[in-house]
């Protein structure tokens, strides 16, 4: 069954590090998506990609957040530096480009910062 | 600001019973509507997608929308403990941006 995958799965991190999360969506999905879930809330949207483009990172925190897609299939978001109000799990998901809207998630990855 | 607003719960219903998850959006332009469940440390699984207004059902989910009320439901028919989850309202509004969620609610189901 296709998927998306990411990795890692948990990371634990010191504030001021910088840290990486990486995403390959479903196979032939042109559009990819980082979201972040603070525990207790539902996910809210860092980055929207179709292909390599970024269509909306209006919620990105650019000062220390960056996200690319270069070849327009597998995605790394990063976080430089961290902190600690950044623990959340950071989710990435993908939906078929003129196929329906429905984003398929992948499992995710804890991130604590301490 | 579009939002999503959802009732946080925990909803608690006792195994065999009927669940009923609301949810309102506040943009009249969404087009497209869907119900995620969440159990807890894991990420979010689509379970229900609903376009037009009316009801949608599959198995023991149904999906109701009422555009005019901005207004989308999910009823959980024989509810089992494994049925105990987070689920997420989300609705997408013009085409190609990205779902709006909201908090979610939280069923239990007591067996």
């Amino acid at each position: 069954e296709a998927e998306v995958a990411q990795s890692p799965r948990y990371k634990i991190t010191e504030k001021s590090q910088a840290v990486a999360f990486w995403c390959d969506p479903i196979s032939g999905h042109a559009t990819l998506y980082w979201y972040r879930q603070i525990l207790g809330q539902g996910p809210e949207l860092l980055v929207q990609f179709q292909d390599e483009s970024v269509v909306d990172d209006s919620q990105l925190p650019k000062d220390r957040f960056s996200a690319e897609r270069l070849k327009g299939v597998d995605s790394t978001l990063k976080i430089q530096p961290a902190e600690l109000g950044d623990s959340a799990m950071y989710l990435c998901a993908s939906s078929s480009h003129g196929g329906g809207p429905e984003a398929f998630f992948g499992q995710g990855t804890r991130l604590t910062v301490v | 600001q579009k939002e999503v607003e959802q009732n946080s719960g925990p909803l608690s219903v006792p195994e065999g019973a009927i669940a009923s998850l609301n949810c309102t959006y506040s943009d009249r332009g969404s087009q497209s509507f869907f119900w995620y469940r969440q159990y807890s440390g894991k990420s979010p699984e689509l379970i229900m997608s609903i376009y037009s207004n009316g009801d949608k059902e599959d198995g023991r989910f149904t999906a109701q929308l009422n555009k005019a009320s901005q207004y989308v439901s999910l009823l959980i028919r024989d509810s089992q403990p494994s049925d105990s989850a987070t689920y997420l309202c989300a609705v997408n509004g013009k085409a190609g941006t990205a779902l709006i969620f909201g908090k979610g609610t939280t069923l239990s189901v007591s067996s």
